[in-house]
C-alpha cells in the first residue's frame, strides 16, 4: 500500500525558513518523480515543484523559484522541500504526491499534507 | 503564465449527468488530469491522460478532451460525488511546470 507522510510544517515568521519532509513507502521510490502541491486556506490547489526519480531534474512554479529547493534521498525513500525567504502568501497545506508514472505525468497518489503558517 | 479555466460551480440533481469543463491553450498537445477533493481530505485522482480511469474509481466518472477543452463527466451523479474538482495539466513550452485549474464546486442535491 502506498503511503506518503509529510512532516516539518509549523509557524514561521516572514523571511524565515522551513524544511518539509515526505516519507514514502509501498512503492519503488526512485522509479517515480515526486511533486509538492500546496493549498492556501479556503483556496484551490497550486502546483509547487517536481523532481525526477533520480533527482537530476527539478522544476518550480514561478511563485517559489529561487526561494524553494526540492530534493530527495532515494536511500531513505524521502522527499524534501527547503523553503527560504518565506512570505505570508506561502501559508498553506503542503502535500507531497507520487507521480502517476515514472516521468512527469502528474500527481497520482497524495499524502495528507503538512500545514505551514507564515505569520509575525 | 499558463492558465486552466474551470467554472466555479456546477449543480445537478442526483441521477443527472454532471459535466465540468477545463479550458487551456495547450490542451490539444498536453494531457488533462482530474482530481476530486472532498471537504477536509486530500485530493484523489479520478481521471488521467484525458480519459483513463484509475482502479477503484467508479465507472460513472469519465473524461474526454477536444481542442482546447477537457471535460469530466459524471454520469448519474450521486450525493457522495459532491466535492471540489480540479483539472491539471502542463504548458506546452517544455518547462515541465504543472498548473491546476481554479476548481469547480459540484453540488448534488
Amino acid at each position: 500500500e502506498v503511503q506518503l507522510v509529510e512532516s516539518g510544517g509549523g509557524v514561521v515568521q516572514p523571511g524565515g525558513s522551513l524544511r518539509l519532509s515526505c516519507a514514502a513507502s509501498g512503492f519503488t521510490f526512485d522509479d517515480y518523480a515526486m511533486h509538492w502541491v500546496r493549498q492556501a486556506p479556503g483556496k484551490g490547489l497550486e502546483w509547487v515543484s517536481l523532481i525526477s526519480g533520480d533527482g537530476g531534474s527539478t522544476y518550480y512554479a514561478d511563485s517559489v523559484k529561487g526561494r524553494f529547493t526540492i530534493s530527495r534521498d532515494n536511500s531513505k525513500n524521502s522527499l524534501y522541500l527547503q523553503m527560504n525567504s518565506l512570505r505570508t502568501e506561502d501559508t498553506a497545506l503542503y502535500y507531497c504526491a507520487k507521480d502517476i508514472s515514472g516521468g512527469n505525468s502528474g500527481p497520482g497518489y497524495w499524502g495528507q499534507g503538512t500545514l505551514v503558517t507564515v505569520s509575525s | 503564465s499558463y492558465e486552466l479555466t474551470q467554472p466555479p460551480s456546477v449543480s445537478v440533481s442526483p441521477g443527472q449527468t454532471a459535466r465540468i469543463t477545463c479550458s487551456g491553450d495547450a490542451l490539444p498537445k498536453k494531457y488533462a488530469y482530474w482530481y476530486q477533493q472532498k471537504s477536509g481530505q486530500a485530493p484523489v485522482l479520478v481521471i488521467y491522460e484525458d480519459s483513463k480511469r484509475p482502479s477503484g474509481i467508479p465507472e460513472r466518472f469519465s473524461g474526454s478532451s477536444s481542442g482546447t477543452m477537457a471535460t469530466l463527466t459524471i454520469s448519474g451523479a450521486q450525493v457522495e460525488d459532491e466535492a471540489d474538482y480540479y483539472c491539471y495539466s502542463t504548458d506546452s513550452s517544455g518547462n515541465h511546470r504543472g498548473v491546476f485549474g481554479g476548481g469547480t464546486k459540484l453540488t448534488v442535491l
